[in-house]
């Protein structure tokens, strides 16, 4: 089974500081996605990626940027956290037409 | 765009009771759609999807039909469980070019009681 793996579940982080999350997929998939989820809103996505190196935004990208350097690691960057990026962040990779495979989530909390 | 619409919930079930989430969707071309399903916790795992029209997804007794002429994809299950109980996503992905992104529906929660 594919399988993509966040580096936390939960993570605390106070406002202004830079933020790191991690993204790992082992089936060589193209694609590489970030979402956030909030309730009542859904999932809405951030930014995505077609190929290594490669980038493009999504719904809502300010606040936040991203890095593919290797095909199967994409990690979302928060340049200054802020407490209304208090969210669940999901990341999902995918073949073209195929479905996502998402990880677990993140939980990230800004105070 | 491609947008997604489906029923608000929550939704209330007792167990053994027959389940509909309305799904509709709009999109050029021919999109795939999928149904997500988000157990407490944790993050979404396709349940099943149809990739043309007329196609009928089906897994863990939960079944969907590409309805094109209605733009619809609703989620049935004939008998649902308490474990049953979570959120879920109606999704599409659009047909060619870079339309390989899913665009969700908002979610259904569905509580099933024993």
């Amino acid at each position: 089974d594919v399988k993509v793996t966040q580096s936390s579940r939960y993570l605390v982080k106070r406002t202004g500081e830079k933020v790191f999350l991690e993204c790992v997929q082992d089936m060589d998939h193209e694609n590489m996605f970030w979402y956030r989820q909030d309730p009542g809103l859904g999932l809405r996505l951030i930014y995505f990626s077609y190929d290594v190196k490669m980038k493009e935004k999504g719904d809502i990208p300010e606040g936040y940027s991203v890095s593919r350097e290797k095909k199967e690691r994409f990690s979302l960057i928060l340049e200054s956290a802020s407490t209304n990026q208090t969210s669940m962040y999901l990341c999902a990779s995918s073949w073209v037409g195929y479905g996502y495979t998402f990880g677990s989530g993140t939980r990230l909390t800004v105070v | 765009g491609n947008s997604v619409t489906q029923m608000e919930g929550p939704v209330t079930l007792s167990e053994e009771a027959f389940l509909t989430i309305n799904c509709t969707y709009t999109a050029t071309g021919y999109p795939s759609l999928f149904w997500y399903v988000q157990y407490p916790g944790e993050g979404l795992q396709l349940l099943l999807k149809a990739t043309k029209a007329d196609d009928k997804g089906s897994n863990k007794g939960f079944e969907a039909t590409y309805r094109k002429e209605t733009t619809s994809f609703h989620l049935e299950k004939g008998s649902v469980q308490v474990s049953d109980s979570a959120v879920y996503f109606c999704a599409l992905s659009g047909s060619g070019g870079s339309n390989y992104k899913l665009t969700f529906g908002k979610g259904t929660l569905l509580t099933v009681n024993p």
